[in-house]
């Protein structure tokens, strides 16, 4: 199993411009979510699915949107980005919600918006 | 959602036993304790979790008193590949807590 990947690795962008990061599993996992790392920050939500056809927000949902076609993939779009978007997104995937459900991390996307 | 107090950060020698502990004063009758590690540039992996009392696997240990509002993560002999960032996490559900991970506390391991 490739566990959860992510692509692209890197990235830079001008601001304004609109891009999709990746994020795909292939453990057959119902839960995936989206987090932002910040230096000094931790990992914040940005939002969370919990099955195809179902998203909801995080604690940070502004400027990006998601959605899941199917239980693998979970991409995440920026629509306009920002310079405060400069980040590192990681996705996660776990069996279901519950928080005592492992969560697996994918390597991460570093993001900056000149 | 049940916040967490960690240090920010601790320092130790190789071959020395690490106790990192968390403060989660207003945990949840169902919440769970949940340890995870951080290496640089990577994602976080799990570490450990429990309920109550003790829980040992092959990386760590995890003791939690009786009334759970503490926990703490100890690593036995510890060696430089230990250095990360080790985080608490209290909850019982990830998407409608919108449970977050905090600032962890970042150990280094010294030679």
């Amino acid at each position: 199993n490739a566990g959860v990947t992510q692509t692209p690795k890197f990235q830079v962008l001008k601001t304004g411009q609109s891009m999709t990061l990746q994020c795909a599993q292939d453990m057959n996992h119902e839960y995936m979510s989206w987090y932002r790392q910040d230096p000094g920050m931790g990992l914040r939500l940005i939002h969370y699915s919990v099955g195809a056809g179902i998203t909801d927000q995080g604690e940070v949902p502004n400027g990006y949107n998601v959605s899941r076609s199917t239980t693998e993939d979970f991409p995440l779009r920026l629509l306009s980005a920002a310079p405060s978007q400069t980040s590192v997104y990681f996705c996660a995937s776990s069996y279901g919600e519950l928080a005592g459900d492992t969560q697996y991390f994918g390597p991460g996307t570093r993001l900056t918006v000149l | 959602l049940a916040k967490t107090t960690q240090p920010i950060s601790m320092d130790s020698y190789e071959g020395q036993e690490v106790n990192i502990t968390c403060s989660h004063n207003n945990i949840a009758t169902n919440d769970y304790i949940t340890w995870y590690q951080q290496f640089p540039s990577q994602g976080p992996r799990f570490i450990i979790q429990g309920y109550k009392t003790k829980v040992t696997n092959e990386v760590a240990s995890l003791f939690i008193p009786a009334d759970r509002k503490s926990s703490t993560l100890s690593l036995p002999r510890v060696s430089l590949s230990d250095t990360a960032v080790y985080y608490c996490l209290v909850g019982l559900n990830f998407g409608n807590e919108k449970l977050t991970f905090g600032t962890g506390t970042r150990l280094t391991i010294i030679p």
